[in-house]
């Protein structure tokens, strides 16, 4: 049962144009989110988190918008670039500050950024 | 700075092989994991450590064992190496336990 749910395997944007990446998530106590980018061969890279008392967070292009009611977060890259073509993972955890829980890691979107 | 290290970067083993995976960081993160990605599927973690001397299962730890000596090291034991194991495996490690992590740039394991 995925608990953190990507729905599109892929995406192809223009250059310029906007990328949104979507992700679902079910369980109500997932609080803190997070967006990884990776390319071929290397491993994940951080790219923006927000936790559950934020609606949206922004840094540079990227900005990350979370509904907690419909369990809904979204990654925008505006504009989008070449160098945007990567696979995106959304990520979800329980915000423990002394504690580990687990990070649930979605099955990932595969951006192409056409020129 | 290096970040995280992990070697092998390519590893093909024959069934019922045993092999340890490296994984080195030099950030003096706590918290160190270990994740296996297999194709159109998310991250699956398989042990995670919270300190030298700490360590716990992830999602998927059945065939693999860990250990963490010191902050810097959190090796992965494979026993008894089968199909099902084939994957790219990740090390990452944080300073603090829910996420940013850095990862290491993975091994990609067949097992024949």
């Amino acid at each position: 049962d995925q608990q953190v749910k990507q729905n599109s395997p892929s995406l192809s944007v223009q250059e310029g144009r906007i990328s949104i990446l979507n992700c679902d998530y079910t369980n109500s106590m997932f609080d803190y989110f997070l967006w990884y980018k990776k390319y071929p061969a290397e491993g994940p890279t951080f790219l923006i988190s927000i936790s559950s008392i934020k609606d949206k967070n922004e840094d540079g292009r990227f900005t990350v918008f979370l509904n907690k009611s419909a369990k809904h977060l979204s990654l925008h890259i505006v504009p989008s670039q070449p160098g945007d073509s990567a696979v995106y993972f959304c990520a979800a955890s329980a915000f423990r500050k002394t504690s580990y829980d687990k990070v649930i890691f979605g099955p990932g979107t595969s951006l192409s950024v056409i020129p | 700075n290096a970040g995280v290290t992990q070697t092998p970067k390519f590893r093909i083993l024959k069934i019922g092989q045993s092999m340890t995976l490296q994984c080195t960081q030099d950030m003096n993160h706590n918290y160190m994991y270990w994740y296996r990605q297999d194709p159109g599927m998310g991250l699956k973690l398989i042990y995670y450590s919270v300190g030298a001397g700490i360590t716990d299962k992830g999602e998927v730890p059945n065939g693999y064992n860990v250990s963490r000596s010191t902050t810097e090291d959190f090796p992965l034991r494979l026993e008894l190496a089968a199909p099902s194991q084939t994957s790219v495996y990740f090390c990452a490690s944080s300073p603090t336990p829910f996420g940013g992590y850095t990862f290491g740039s993975g091994t990609r394991l067949t097992v024949v």
